[in-house]
C-alpha cells in the first residue's frame, strides 16, 4: 500500500509558523475525516498531536492545529519553538479491501 | 498511569518466528482497538495491524498478511503479534498503540521492542 505524501523537510525560525502537508486520495484523506498527526523524537515513542483532522488531545499545545482541503491535510505549528524540532507523520484511514491505516512519508521539522 | 510495555523483540534468523507481547495498564484495555506499528532503521512509521475490542475484526498491511497474526487477551490486558516467515524487511522497532477514537488516533504508545532478522 502506498504511503501518503509529505514534504521531506520544513524549517522555520523560532516564533514563526510553518505548515506540513499530507496528500492522499479520495479513498483516504479526501474521503474521511480520520486524519491524525504524530510528533516523533528519535528514540522515543511517537506522540499524538491531532486526530480526526482537527481535534487536539488534552495536554497538546494549542500551537498545533490541523485542517483538511480536498485530498490534502495540513498540520500547522505556530510560534515555533526549539522543542518542536522532530519528525512529523500524518496517518489516515484508507477505504480499501480490507480497510487499513496508512502513514505519510514523514517530515523533518528543523528550527533554525 | 496509562502504560503500554512491549516485550519479545530479539535477533532471529530469516524464516524464523517470534511472538511480541504488549502489556497494558492504567485503562480499560477491553474498550479499545489496539494496533501494532513498526519503524525500520532509517525509515518512517508503518502501520502493521489492528484488532477490535472483542477480537471480532483484525486487519493487516499487505506485506505481513498471511505471516503475522494479531491477537489479544482482555482478561490479561495483553496484546500479541505472532510473526512467522520473517525476512530482513521485517527488521524494525515494533510499537503497540491504543486507538483513542476508533478512527486511528493512536494516543498511547509503548516504548517499542526491536526485532532484528539476520543470519
Amino acid at each position: 500500500q502506498s504511503a501518503l505524501t509529505q514534504p521531506a523537510s520544513v524549517s522555520g525560525s523560532p516564533g514563526q509558523s510553518i505548515a506540513i502537508s499530507c496528500t492522499g486520495t479520495s479513498s483516504d484523506v479526501g474521503g474521511y475525516n480520520y486524519v491524525s498527526w504524530y510528533q516523533h523524537h528519535p528514540g522515543k515513542a511517537p506522540k499524538l498531536m491531532i486526530y480526526d483532522v482537527s481535534n487536539r488531545p488534552s495536554g497538546v499545545s494549542d500551537r498545533f492545529s490541523g485542517s483538511k482541503s480536498g485530498n490534502t491535510a495540513s498540520l500547522t505549528i505556530s510560534g515555533l519553538q526549539a522543542e518542536d524540532e522532530a519528525d512529523y507523520y500524518c496517518n489516515s484511514y484508507r477505504d480499501s479491501s480490507p480497510p487499513l491505516y496508512v502513514f505519510g512519508t514523514g517530515t523533518k521539522v528543523t528550527v533554525l | 498511569e496509562v502504560q503500554l510495555v512491549e516485550s519479545g523483540g530479539n535477533l532471529v534468523q530469516p524464516g524464523g518466528s517470534l511472538r511480541l507481547s504488549c502489556a497494558a495498564s492504567g485503562f480499560t484495555f477491553s474498550s479499545y482497538w489496539m494496533n501494532w506499528v513498526r519503524q525500520a532503521p532509517g525509515k518512517g512509521l508503518e502501520w502493521v495491524a489492528n484488532i477490535k475490542q472483542d477480537a471480532s475484526a483484525k486487519y493487516y498491511v499487505d506485506s505481513v498478511k498471511g505471516r503475522f497474526t494479531i491477537s489479544r487477551d482482555n482478561a490479561k490486558n495483553s496484546l500479541y503479534l505472532q510473526m512467522n516467515s520473517l525476512s530482513a524487511e521485517d527488521t524494525a522497532v515494533y510499537y503497540c498503540a491504543r486507538d483513542t477514537s476508533s478512527t486511528g488516533g493512536l494516543d498511547c504508545w509503548g516504548q517499542g521492542t526491536l526485532v532484528t532478522v539476520s543470519s
